[in-house]
């Protein structure tokens, strides 16, 4: 079946670098795939989705890329600031191109300081 | 503004007692969900349902139980055989297949 893993560890960086964040799948290579961001106590909030024919989608400082060879995407924030610190997290269909039921990594933590 | 309700954000309870979770959308999606989240791990599906009077089983679906009697509420029982319930759960909703979900935000439920 298929898996997602994300970095487990906290990702630290300081004001202004960009931060790469990464999700990797195990089996088959869905039709799409999306990232969310959460923050404490609260529900994810939707930020970008990519399609398996799209390389890459950008939206602000916000940028994503989808390598169905490596089975990975990356997620990338540039010139990032203290307020970006949060839980980001992938998702794709548990099915190829199913809607609906979307497996979730464990996400990543990102800290940005000052 | 339209959004998803949870309420309410911390629920208590004994073992051995049902407790039911309110989810409520005025954004007009026909599909909801119910996702369990637990420390270090990813988003688990409960159930799904998506249009009025029918619902299906996500992963996890043992020990609980959800009606779907109206396009805006889609509520959750934690019953007493759910063997772990304390947990966050989420609620979220979308106006269709591949649409990205709206979350609401979260009931943390915590059984004693």
């Amino acid at each position: 079946s298929q898996k997602i893993e994300q970095n487990s560890e906290a990702l630290n960086i300081q004001e202004g670098k960009t931060a790469t964040l990464t999700c990797n799948y195990t089996n088959y290579s869905p039709a799409y795939l999306q990232w969310y961001r959460q923050d404490p106590g609260r529900g994810p909030v939707f930020l970008l989705l990519i399609r398996e024919n799209e390389k890459e989608k950008r939206k602000e400082r916000l940028k994503v890329t989808f390598d169905t060879t490596l089975k990975q995407s990356l997620f990338h924030i540039t010139a990032s600031q203290p307020a970006d610190s949060a839980t980001y997290l992938c998702a794709l269909p548990e099915i190829y191109n199913q809607g609906g039921k979307l497996i979730f990594g464990q996400g990543t933590e990102l800290s940005v300081k000052p | 503004d339209g959004g998803i309700t949870q309420s309410p954000k911390y629920l208590f309870r004994k073992e051995g007692q049902n407790v039911t979770l309110s989810c409520e959308q005025n954004l007009n999606h026909d599909a909801m969900y119910w996702y369990r989240q637990d420390p270090g791990q990813g988003l688990r599906l409960i159930y799904y349902s998506q249009i009025v009077n029918d619902f299906q089983k996500g992963d996890i679906a043992e020990g609980y139980s959800v009606s779907r009697e109206k396009k805006e509420s889609f509520p959750l029982t934690v019953t007493s055989a759910q063997k772990n319930p304390t947990a966050f759960y989420l609620c979220a909703s979308n106006p269709g297949s591949r649409s990205p979900l709206h979350f609401g935000n979260g009931t943390r439920l915590t059984v004693t």
